[in-house]
């Protein structure tokens, strides 16, 4: 099973309105961390936002917010005013805690975001 | 200025030509890691090295070695490159787990993209 699902590939929004892009994810851990990154057509990955999963209120980072519901193992980005800037491609990503170990993120397969004028 | 550097940034060669990506890091992070982003796949682990002289295997690692002799380099070798092995890479570092999560934040770096032809 995918640890980490994004099951919208392209997202269309309208500019200064609001989207949610999609992540839900799968692990066994009580302890672990959701991010999420966005990636410009330039190709760099941008950190945006993240989630413990013992934080009890939802992160927040300017005009992204991150709708987190353990129970439906889901992290939802919100982006809020949607701007043409935002046009990119956003990864969903989760860090699990493996003692012993150094497992790094695993991602999700993406959503690419337009943002039309 | 905090960053994680990679080079070079763009590179065409020909199967069975060795090759090596470096990466560098000046933020004193323990950790390092590699990953391969394919289209519709998001981006897999190749390696990561929890410190110095300390490496190990990640999703996709055939074909590929690294080697951690110092702390703030950590370079991707590709011993006989082959065609599947077209991609853009990504080297990230991150802090060791804090009392603050937000520290295990993954940095990364601008991407490599790599023709094997």
């Amino acid at each position: 099973a995918q640890k980490i699902t994004q099951t919208q590939p392209g997202m269309f929004v309208q500019e200064k309105e609001a989207v949610t892009l999609d992540c839900t994810y799968d692990t066994s851990d009580q302890s672990y961390g959701l991010f999420w990154y966005k990636q410009p057509s330039s190709g760099e990955m941008i950190f945006l936002i993240y989630q413990g999963s013992y934080d009890e209120q939802n992160a927040t980072e300017g005009r992204y917010s991150l709708n987190f519901q353990k129970a439906r193992k889901s992290a939802n980005l919100v982006i809020s005013a949607s701007q043409l800037g935002d046009s990119a491609m956003y990864f969903c990503a989760m860090r699990e805690s493996v003692p012993g170990s150094a497992r790094q993120l695993t991602f999700g397969s993406g959503t690419q975001l337009t943002v039309l004028p | 200025e905090a960053q994680v550097t990679q080079n070079p940034r763009y590179l065409i060669t020909v199967t069975g030509k060795k090759l090596t990506v470096t990466c560098s890091q000046n933020m004193n992070h323990e950790y390092m890691s590699w990953y391969r982003q394919d289209p519709g796949l998001g981006l897999r682990q190749i390696y990561y090295s929890m410190n110095v002289e300390v490496t190990d295997k990640g999703d996709v690692p055939e074909g590929y070695k690294v080697s951690r002799k110092e702390k703030r380099n950590f370079p991707l070798i590709l011993e006989s490159p082959s065609p599947n092995q077209t991609s853009l890479y990504f080297c990230a570092s991150s802090s060791r787990l804090a009392t603050n999560p937000r520290l295990e934040t993954q940095y990364f770096g601008p991407g490599t993209r790599l023709l094997v032809l």
